[in-house]
């Protein structure tokens, strides 16, 4: 299985500040059509998880654009570039390459 | 408005059997892959298994192989998982999800499963 390893596991950060996660996945997410099956998640607490980026980079429908995701390798990172009160949850990065598709352990988001 | 809506979930002794139900609106539903992932409350997102838009194409993780099966009935919008064999560490909140290139865009609102005696 594909192995995706987040951090920090908890980041605490101040509002209008920026924030970042980091994910690894332990082999390549590129398919052969040239497509990066990554995405983040963010779960608000008691909702159901909300899709931020998907295919590595992109940004979901009515994401803000505050939220950026970027793709090196088999590393990931999902950037906010002025936190708001509203980001506050656990953010996860998955992979949707290969079965079964796997999360990461989940980062933590709150204010300071 | 795109919705998904889970029902079936419940409290079942070990070795027993749940089906859960999830209604999909808004959406031309035979269109798209459908996935079911589960999260036991406090804890990380665990995929459990998807469909393709006719159900010709299914796949799990092995944690569930062989006790459960996906299943879909695009004429009832409707996107199935039969759980047999229930055991305690089945025990989550199941949602279904709307495929985007892998990743989900839209998720239920999850339903419980309970397995103890």
């Amino acid at each position: 299985d594909i192995v995706m390893t987040q951090s920090p596991f908890s980041l605490p950060v101040t509002p209008g500040e920026p924030a970042s996660i980091s994910c690894r996945s332990s082999q390549s997410l590129l398919h052969r059509n040239g497509k990066c099956f990554f995405a983040w998640y963010l779960q608000k607490s008691g909702q159901s998880p909300q899709v931020l980026i998907y295919l590595g980079f992109n940004r979901a429908s009515g994401v803000p654009d505050r939220f950026s995701g970027s793709v090196s390798g088999t590393d990931f990172t999902l950037k906010i570039s002025r936190v708001e009160a509203e980001d506050v949850g656990v953010y996860y990065c998955m992979q949707g390459l290969q079965i079964p598709y796997t999360f990461g352990q989940g980062t933590k988001l709150e204010i300071k | 408005e795109v919705q998904l809506v889970e029902s079936g979930g419940g409290l079942v002794q070990p070795g027993g059997s749940l089906r859960l139900s999830c209604a999909a609106s808004g959406f031309t539903f035979s269109t798209y892959w459908m996935h079911w992932v589960r999260q036991v409350p406090g804890k990380g997102l665990v995929w459990v298994s998807r469909i393709n838009e006719d159900g010709t194409t299914t796949d799990y993780a092995d944690s569930v192989k062989g006790r459960f099966t996906i299943s879909r009935d695009n004429a009832k919008n409707t996107l199935y998982l039969q759980m047999n064999s229930l055991r305690a560490e089945d025990s989550a909140v199941y949602y279904c999800g709307r495929d985007l290139s892998g990743a989900s865009d839209f998720w239920g609102q999850g339903t419980l499963v309970t397995v103890s005696s």
